[in-house]
């Protein structure tokens, strides 16, 4: 899951096993939540979004689950492969022109 | 292909320089943005333009300087009053700044020596 300081957390999986990564966002207004991959060196890609008047989102291998409750952010990766090795950061827009991007897990997909 | 350049990939500053690093988008989106990244560290916004010829500061602009004379660039200047610059900087842009996603460049590391 998402903490912050200076480490980041990290997820180790096995190879075709699901990973599921954990975010709290802090803004209950926010309306928008972002998931991004950041392999190492490079920019973030966008993986998945999802609006606040969803619960769930499937895309290809991938779900995020949103729960307003206690404000938490998951996304669920079926199936993990190497490829799949990388930073992991949600990020939650709560005004327009405010977005938040958490610290990142980082996620290692042992072959 | 469209998409975000940003160059050069690595930078070497001496102190008391400024440098400057470029991001150039073709995806015809309107508002681009200037972030930092430390590790272990979330993205801390600089400098963001919603429009051609407008900017405003974002959480961490002290030291640093930013031009929107075209839609499709928005370099950022480095300033010698910024105390620690050694980073990964990243640029992004989205179709306006209200609840879309942002598409990143590769980033550009800037390194003081």
């Amino acid at each position: 899951g998402e903490s912050v300081g200076l480490h980041l957390p990290t997820l180790s999986v096995q190879e075709g096993d699901n990973s599921i990564i954990n975010c709290a966002y802090s803004n209950s207004a926010s309306d928008y939540f972002i998931w991004y991959k950041q392999e190492s060196g490079k920019g973030p890609q966008f993986i998945i979004d999802i609006r606040s008047n969803m619960d769930k989102r499937q895309g290809q291998r991938v779900t995020v689950l949103l729960n307003k409750t206690v404000k938490h952010l998951s996304l669920q990766i079926a199936a993990t492969q190497p490829g799949d090795s990388a930073v992991y950061f949600c990020a939650e827009n709560y005004s327009y022109d405010k977005v938040i991007f958490g610290p990142g897990t980082s996620l290692s997909v042992i072959p | 292909d469209g998409g975000i350049t940003q160059s050069p990939k690595y930078l070497f500053r001496k102190e008391g320089q400024n440098v400057t690093l470029s991001c150039e988008q073709n995806l015809n989106h309107d508002a681009m943005y200037w972030y930092r990244q430390d590790p272990g560290q979330g993205l801390r916004l600089i400098y963001y333009s919603q429009i051609v010829n407008d900017f405003q500061k974002g959480d961490i602009a002290e030291g640093y300087s930013v031009s929107r004379e075209k839609k499709e660039s928005f370099p950022l200047t480095v300033t010698s009053a910024q105390k620690n610059p050694t980073a990964f900087y990243l640029c992004a842009s989205s179709i306006s700044t209200q609840n879309y996603g942002y598409t990143f460049g590769s980033g550009t590391r800037l390194t003081v020596v």
